[in-house]
């Protein structure tokens, strides 16, 4: 397609579940970003390839969130024993290679921890 | 530590009134600027940026933002908004060579017909 794809767009897990995100870049895009976005809350970055090596993975908030993107395009966030507070909209994005490009959302998976 | 503040949550405007959207930063160093914009049940999309050169950056669908440094501030304005405009708006920045963007909590606006 044209766009970022991400699947699924709605997951509903058991609090301890492993969980996969997947996200499709824009062909051509080298550089990909997961952010995560809780209710009322802007986005919040995750961590950033480029090519297939997490160039930043500062934002990850702690060891049970990984991400990978082995083949350097499509990419996937896992996260382990999920919990409550993992509850949110799992952003996206691709970007062509120069980091003054414009950053192109998918629409984002939603993930409820019950 | 690098933030992204926006104050105003909730704006309602009537159409045809003027807006603006206050967005402060604090970074050091050289920092790239831009607002995104979300339509209901639409994902995020850039509606402006400003990397360099003149301080007044115009956007798409009649939208600017003014750079000022000794503010730190890149406020979002329209001079007549529309319906459409109906949406969630967000400011982000990020350093010269650093790929992180970092949001604000962002700017709900609602457009009364």
């Amino acid at each position: 397609g044209a766009g970022v794809s991400q699947t699924p767009s709605n997951k509903v897990t058991e609090k301890g579940k492993y969980v996969e995100l997947r996200c499709d870049p824009i062909s051509g895009h080298t550089a990909l970003y997961w952010y995560r976005q809780s209710l009322g809350q802007g986005p919040e970055f995750l961590i950033y390839f480029q090519g297939t090596g997490a160039a930043d993975d500062s934002g990850l908030p702690n060891d049970r969130f990984f991400a990978v993107r082995p083949e350097g395009s499509v990419s996937t966030l896992k996260i382990q024993r999920t919990e409550r507070g993992d509850s949110a909209v799992y952003l996206c994005a691709s970007r062509m290679g120069s980091n003054t490009g414009e950053l192109f959302f998918g629409e984002g998976s939603r993930l409820t921890v019950l | 530590a690098q933030s992204v503040s926006q104050h105003n949550h909730h704006v309602i405007l009537s159409e045809a009134a003027s807006l603006e959207l206050g967005c402060n930063y604090s970074y050091g160093g050289t920092v790239n600027l831009f607002w995104y914009v979300q339509y209901p049940g639409q994902h995020l999309q850039l509606l402006l940026k400003y990397f360099s050169g003149d301080p007044l950056v115009k956007g798409i669908k009649g939208f600017e933002a003014e750079f000022i440094k000794s503010k730190f501030s890149f406020n979002l304005r329209k001079p007549s908004v529309q319906w459409s405009d109906t949406a969630e708006y967000f400011c982000a920045a990020s350093n010269f060579g650093n790929e992180k963007l970092t949001f604000g909590t962002g700017t709900r606006l609602t457009i009364i017909p």
